[in-house]
């Protein structure tokens, strides 16, 4: 079974300053992973993803986010924080399990404040 | 534009009573599901389908029910046994629900509130 940890449910930042919201991710097989962002009483839309065809992924918005199989981490950064990022940040980690199916574990969220 | 929709916005019920939420995509997509969302819990499946006229349970499917029965379509029926339902409800399609590295692709959700 996959499961997926952020750390943080609130996260602040002032205006300009960097972003850092934690991911950890357990899975028995090679996981691919997402980060979804949430604005209020929307759906999710996907930021970036993590394919195996590179570690470090750059998403819309100037999100990056980092694959760490050592550290079974997928943390996603933004150098500077803008007032449009505050949001709800999702990670969910995606594995086969079973042939044909696709299951997707998401984790609790974490909702970011963004203070001018 | 391609996309997914879902109607209501928002939906009251009333005890007893069973509601359904509308979830239409023109994406061209096989698979569907529907996602409850709570505070703090993140999302968790109801349901999910990979082709017409079939589907199957997800984590959390009991006090609710889906049909297929167009590839378009996944509509989600909120039953009274469904003793809990306040919660905002997301609908979500995928190119074939086969492949881990999919994305899923999210309508804008349904709040379903109880009267």
């Amino acid at each position: 079974a996959q499961s997926v940890t952020q750390l943080g449910s609130h996260v602040s930042v002032s205006e300009g300053a960097l972003v850092l919201l934690r991911c950890n991710y357990s899975s028995s097989v090679p996981p691919y992973l997402f980060w979804y962002v949430q604005y209020p009483n929307q759906g999710l839309q996907l930021l970036l993803k993590y394919t195996s065809a590179a570690t470090l992924v750059k998403g819309i918005n100037g999100f990056e986010a980092e694959f760490k199989k050592s550290e079974t981490s997928f943390h996603l950064t933004k150098p500077s924080a803008h007032m449009s990022d505050a949001a709800e940040y999702f990670c969910a980690v995606s594995v086969s399990q079973r042939v044909g199916y696709q299951k997707v574990t998401f984790g609790i969220g974490t909702k970011l404040q963004v203070i001018p | 534009d391609g996309g997914i929709t879902q109607s209501p916005k928002y939906l009251f019920r009333k005890e007893g009573q069973n509601v359904t939420l509308s979830c239409e995509q023109n994406l061209n997509h096989d698979a569907m599901y529907w996602y409850r969302q709570d505070p703090g819990q993140g999302l968790r499946l109801i349901y999910y389908s990979q082709i017409v006229n079939d589907f199957q349970k997800g984590d959390i499917a009991e006090g609710y029910s889906v049909s297929r029965e167009k590839k378009e379509s996944f509509p989600l029926t909120v039953t009274s046994a469904q003793k809990n339902p306040t919660a905002f409800y997301l609908c979500a399609s995928s190119p074939s629900g086969r492949a881990p590295q999919e994305t899923q692709y999210f309508g804008p959700g349904t709040r379903l509130l109880v009267l």
